[in-house]
């Protein structure tokens, strides 16, 4: 079944950097484009990130741009996020998620991981 | 940018009642390209509609969505224990980012 995982949080000092990474199985990971969303304590939803099925296209959340990098493997079926800079605002579960189709096109997010957590704290 | 707004910010009902939930777009959000997820302490969104009104795979019947433009509504027909949560609209029409809007709460009266 289509899965993905994130590892790479933890606790990190401000101004440091942390990267994330999503193992992707069950579908053609090549084929999709990919997101990532993050959930802060006692906030919202927060889109962050896509990038293309081929890793050529990529967005950025205004909050993010500049600091974060989105980046994809496809021959290890793994999408990333290299967080620099780190801010006490950057703390939040962060969640790898999955476009519904394989398509130049960016739609929603129907298949979500269950998330890492990152906290900046000195 | 489209910037969307949610109402009522928290939404206290029963089991068994029916439960509206209001999205709105600063602009109008093209092709209907309007989701609405659910998400519970402790776990992943789940996505519910997509296209404004399409219900995701297994989401069962009591959820719909209608509306189009700037005025978007999730209808929870009869309220199950397992439906207190919190929900979010996100709109995917033009380029990313594609943003979220900031969530309603339906608690237990």
């Amino acid at each position: 079944q289509v899965q993905l995982v994130e590892s790479g949080g933890g606790v990190v000092q401000p101004g440091r950097a942390l990267r994330l990474s999503c193992a992707a199985s069950g579908f053609t990971f090549s084929r999709y484009p990919m997101f990532w969303a993050r959930l802060a304590p006692g906030k919202g939803l927060e889109w962050v990130s896509v990038i293309s099925y081929d890793g050529i296209s990529k967005y950025y959340a205004e909050s993010v741009e500049g600091r974060f990098t989105i980046s994809r493997d496809n021959s290890k079926n793994t999408l990333f996020l290299q967080m620099n800079s780190l801010r006490a605002e950057d703390t939040a579960v962060y969640y790898c998620a999955r476009n519904p189709i394989p398509t130049a096109y960016y739609y929603y997010l129907d298949v979500w991981g269950k998330g890492t957590t990152v906290t900046v704290s000195s | 940018e489209i910037v969307l707004t949610q109402s009522p910010g928290t939404l206290s009902l029963s089991p068994g009642e029916r439960a509206t939930l209001s999205c709105r777009a600063s602009q109008s959000v093209s092709g209907n390209y309007l989701a609405w997820y659910q998400q519970k302490p402790g776990q992943p969104p789940r996505l519910l509609i997509y296209g404004a009104s399409s219900r995701a795979t297994g989401i069962p019947d009591r959820f719909s969505g209608s509306g189009s433009g700037t005025d978007f509504t999730l209808t929870i027909s009869r309220l199950e224990p397992e439906d207190f949560a919190v929900y979010y609209c996100q709109q995917y029409a033009r380029s990313p980012p594609h943003t979220f809007g900031p969530g309603s709460k339906v608690d237990l009266k």
